[in-house]
């Protein structure tokens, strides 16, 4: 079965110190990979997505950055983090078009001091 | 602008009681989607419906979609208290990305026990 793993869990950083948050799925091949960032209580806010190795799309331009260096692994990069990166992020894979069900990992907690 | 909105953004029941949230979208769409999200975890996959169904059912869940009216409705029949989480639905657009899904903010249901 697919399994999907998305950590740490929580993180605490300082403003403008790195980030970096790993995504990886188990169990299939050539899946669609996201990121979503969830404000308190708000919808999700789709980040980035990735239908193969390297083939990045940017949904919101801001001072985050993806990177697909490996077919299952999905990478969530900031050279500098700002107070409203806050919020809770959540990567997800899916396969094929056509509006396929999304699968998602159990989340980041961010917070930015 | 929001293509998936639910409304009520919060509803408490009791126990037994069933649940009816509804979720309106602006274009056509391939499918629509209900996920299930618990507090401070990642979404989970309800259940799908095309564009070419009006009702689909699953265990307790029941499901429909009026595309003339651009409105579904996800029923939650003899609710239980571990009912209780955030549902939001998911559109994608005909016409648009094969790869992305926008989720509306959901509803908050509570169930009491």
């Amino acid at each position: 079965s697919q399994t999907i793993h998305q950590w740490p869990a929580t993180l605490v950083q300082p403003v403008g110190s790195p980030l970096s948050l790993e995504c990886t799925v188990e169990g299939t091949s050539n899946p669609n990979l996201y990121w979503y960032r969830q404000a308190a209580g708000r919808g999700l806010q789709l980040l980035f997505y990735s239908v193969g190795i390297g083939q990045i799309s940017s949904e919101v331009p801001q001072n985050l950055s993806a990177s697909r260096p490996q077919d299952r692994q999905f990478i969530l990069s900031s050279k500098k983090l700002l107070l409203s990166d806050s919020g809770f992020y959540l990567c997800a894979w899916s396969r094929g078009t056509g509006g396929a069900s999304q699968h998602f990992g159990d989340g980041t907690r961010l917070s930015i001091l | 602008s929001q293509q998936g909105e639910e409304d009520p953004q919060a509803l408490s029941i009791q126990e037994g009681e069933n649940a009816t949230m509804n979720c309106s979208y602006k274009t056509s769409i391939n499918n629509l989607q209900w996920y299930r999200q618990n507090s401070g975890r990642g979404l989970v996959h309800l259940i799908l419906i095309r564009s070419n169904e009006r009702e689909k059912h699953s265990g307790r869940l029941r499901v429909t979609l009026d595309t003339s009216k651009k409105s579904s409705s996800l029923l939650i029949t003899a609710s239980r208290a571990a009912d209780t989480a955030s549902y939001f639905c998911a559109t994608d657009s005909l016409g648009g990305s094969n790869y992305k899904l926008t989720f509306g903010k959901g509803t908050l249901l509570t169930v009491n026990p």
